[in-house]
């Protein structure tokens, strides 16, 4: 069965301090990973997906198959990265359903 | 505005009701999915269609829901018989078959409650 989790429902950080949202999956094959965040009063937007191993908004997510991991980490939070994050697999090939983890809402304070 | 829209934005109805959902994907985007989001859980698979065909349905997609997207560009979610446990968040995405075909674009949601 395909399954994602996301282990801690909040997490609070001072501004400027590192940030790190864990995600852990459980999929027979070889997912592709995303994190997708939705900020308040707008929509859920993809944030990045693994395959393209690039940085966005100082985001970054490492695939660990090995512990079957794709952390979102970001060295120094900003005020403006408060938001719910959702970490979420898809089957190998893309184009199919998204499977998401039940989110982890980000605070980060002044 | 080009993105997803979905309508109503918010829907309120009484238990035994019928609703109707409308999603228009962004012009030309080939797939179209359906999710449901409940509070304090992440959006849940329904159903998903390429072009007009639906390719597949969630186990979560009861009898009582039925998804169509005759013409391949909108798509319309209905829900007969409504109960409780059927208010929730309908989101609605769309994604092209080529190129960025793993990004999802999703719509601002309607918000369904059941009384």
């Amino acid at each position: 069965a395909q399954r994602v989790t996301q282990p801690e429902k909040l997490l609070s950080v001072f501004k400027g301090a590192p940030v790190e949202l864990k995600c852990n999956y459980s999929y027979s094959g070889s997912p592709e990973l995303f994190w997708y965040v939705q900020y308040s009063r707008q929509r859920l937007q993809l944030l990045l997906r693994h395959i393209s191993r690039e940085s966005i908004k100082g985001f970054t997510a490492d695939l660990n198959k090995g512990e079957t991991s794709f952390h979102l980490k970001k060295p120094f939070a900003q005020e403006e990265d408060s938001a719910m994050y959702y970490c979420a697999l898809t089957p190998q090939g893309g184009s199919e359903k998204l499977v998401f983890g039940k989110g982890t809402k980000l605070t980060v304070n002044p | 505005d080009t993105g997803v829209s979905q309508d109503p934005r918010h829907k309120i109805t009484k238990r035994g009701q019928n609703v109707t959902f409308r999603c228009d994907p962004i012009s030309e985007h080939n797939r179209l999915y359906w999710y449901r989001q409940t509070l304090g859980q992440g959006p849940e698979f329904l159903t998903y269609f390429q072009n007009e065909a639906q390719l597949e349905k969630s186990r979560l997609l009861s009898d009582r829901f039925s998804a169509e997207r005759p013409k391949g560009s909108f798509s319309t979610l209905e829900i007969q018989r409504t109960e409780q446990g059927d208010s929730a968040m309908y989101l609605c995405a769309s994604s092209p078959q080529q190129g960025m075909a793993w990004e999802q674009f999703f719509g601002p949601g309607t918000r369904l409650t059941v009384l």
